[in-house]
Parts: structure tokens; C-alpha cells; sequence
């Protein structure tokens, strides 16, 4: 159980375009997914917490507009990235937490991503 | 204090031996606890949560709790190469606060 994928694994677009990411929580409702970004050999940076049907909650200093966070079912969370530059290429990573008692988060495989 | 604070190592541990982690946290995080592994160029993968003080085992791993001191720690028991990653303590207030992790590294 708790299984989190993300889709796709790995996307190569050219600068100014825009990228989406797909989240999904496979066998249960996740009523928070959260959004990281890793730098090779960085720590994992929280960009923003989406909860179930309402806006999405930023950290500081990750821009709102240019990622776009939806979470429009208990099952899905998508992250757009637009007009992605090449400092945006980085390892894209999302995460769901359930609805049960010990608020657990389980991680998504991940997106790399690589802006030319 | 950070809300979690990890030595980034490298830990360096001789197959076979135990590795022994530790994390330290703030007054802020006060609930849940965890240890995640994540392996070069993949996501962070869950091993143990722990709630309350003392020990839990699972397998090979045992994570320690000591609310009074503060600490949280993660043995692992006849490390293998394969354990080799960098692991990520968190704590939770009113979400889940990670801390920057640190690497392992099994000699063989």
C-alpha cells in the first residue's frame, strides 16, 4: 500500500515552454501532497503544501505564478512549470499524505527535469 | 536551533558492523518522527515512523525516540553495501520538517 507515482519519470523541454508534472496517490486519498525540488547533492526543498480543492500554500521565495500547483482530487496534485528556464532544470519530487492517524507522507518517484 | 538538524557526514561504517544515526530537534517538532533513505538520483523512500519514547525494531533497523533529550536516532545492524545513502530525519508540527540528511556510506 501507499504508493505515490508521478508522471512523467524524466522531461527534456527547450526554454519558455511550459512543463506539467502528474502526482497521484494509487491505493488511498491523499488530502495533502506536498511539492519538493533537489539540486544534485542538495537537501530536498519544500516549494509548496496543495491541499484537496483549495489554493495551494507557497514557501518563500518559490514564485506562485510560475508554479502552478492543482489538486483538484484526493487521488491527483499536478505542479506546471511555466516558462521553464534552464535554472529550473532540477529533480522534481511530490509527495501524499494520508488520511490515517499517523499523517505519513510517502514519496512519488520523482521528475527529472532539463530545461535547454 | 534548526527544527531538525542531521550531521551531513560522510558516516563511514565497515560491512557488517552497525551504522547509528542521530537527529536532533527542536521544541517545534514535538510529534511524529521518521527516517527516510534515499539513494543517489532517486526520491526518499519511508523505513521507520516512531511515535512515542523508546525503542522500535524493524528487522535490521531500530529507531531510538528520547523525547526528554530530544534526539531521535536510526541503527541499522549488519550494514550492507546496499545500505549506502543518505538518510532523512523529520519531524512533524503542523507539517512534516525534514532534515538535510546524512550520508552513509558502507565499506566493504
Amino acid at each position: 500500500g501507499a504508493v505515490v507515482s508521478q508522471h512523467p519519470s524524466w522531461v527534456i523541454c527547450k526554454s519558455g515552454t511550459s512543463v506539467k508534472i502528474e502526482c497521484r496517490s494509487l491505493d488511498f486519498q491523499a488530502t495533502t501532497m506536498f511539492w519538493y525540488r533537489q539540486f544534485p547533492k542538495q537537501s530536498l526543498m519544500l516549494m509548496a503544501t496543495s491541499n484537496e480543492g483549495s489554493k495551494a500554500t507557497y514557501e518563500q521565495g518559490v514564485e506562485k505564478d510560475k508554479f502552478l500547483i492543482n489538486h483538484a482530487s484526493l487521488t491527483l496534485s499536478t505542479l506546471t512549470v511555466t516558462s521553464a528556464h534552464p535554472e529550473d532544470s532540477s529533480f522534481y519530487i511530490c509527495s501524499a499524505q494520508g488520511t490515517d492517524s499517523t499523517d505519513t507522507q510517502y514519496f512519488g518517484p520523482g521528475t527529472r527535469l532539463t530545461v535547454l | 536551533q534548526k527544527e531538525v538538524e542531521q550531521n551531513s557526514g560522510p558516516l563511514s561504517v565497515p560491512e557488517g558492523a552497525i551504522a547509528s544515526l542521530n537527529c536532533t530537534y527542536s521544541d517545534r517538532v514535538s510529534q511524529s518522527f521518521f527516517w527516510y533513505r534515499q539513494y543517489s538520483g532517486k526520491s526518499p523512500e519511508l523505513i521507520m515512523s516512531i511515535y512515542s519514547n523508546g525503542d522500535k525494531e524493524d528487522g535490521r533497523f531500530t529507531a531510538q525516540l528520547n523525547k526528554a533529550s530530544q534526539y531521535v536516532s536510526l541503527l541499522i545492524r549488519d550494514s550492507q553495501p546496499s545500505d549506502s545513502a543518505t538518510y532523512l530525519c523529520a519531524g512533524r508540527d503542523d507539517k512534516i520538517i525534514f532534515g538535510k540528511g546524512t550520508r552513509l556510506h558502507i565499506l566493504p
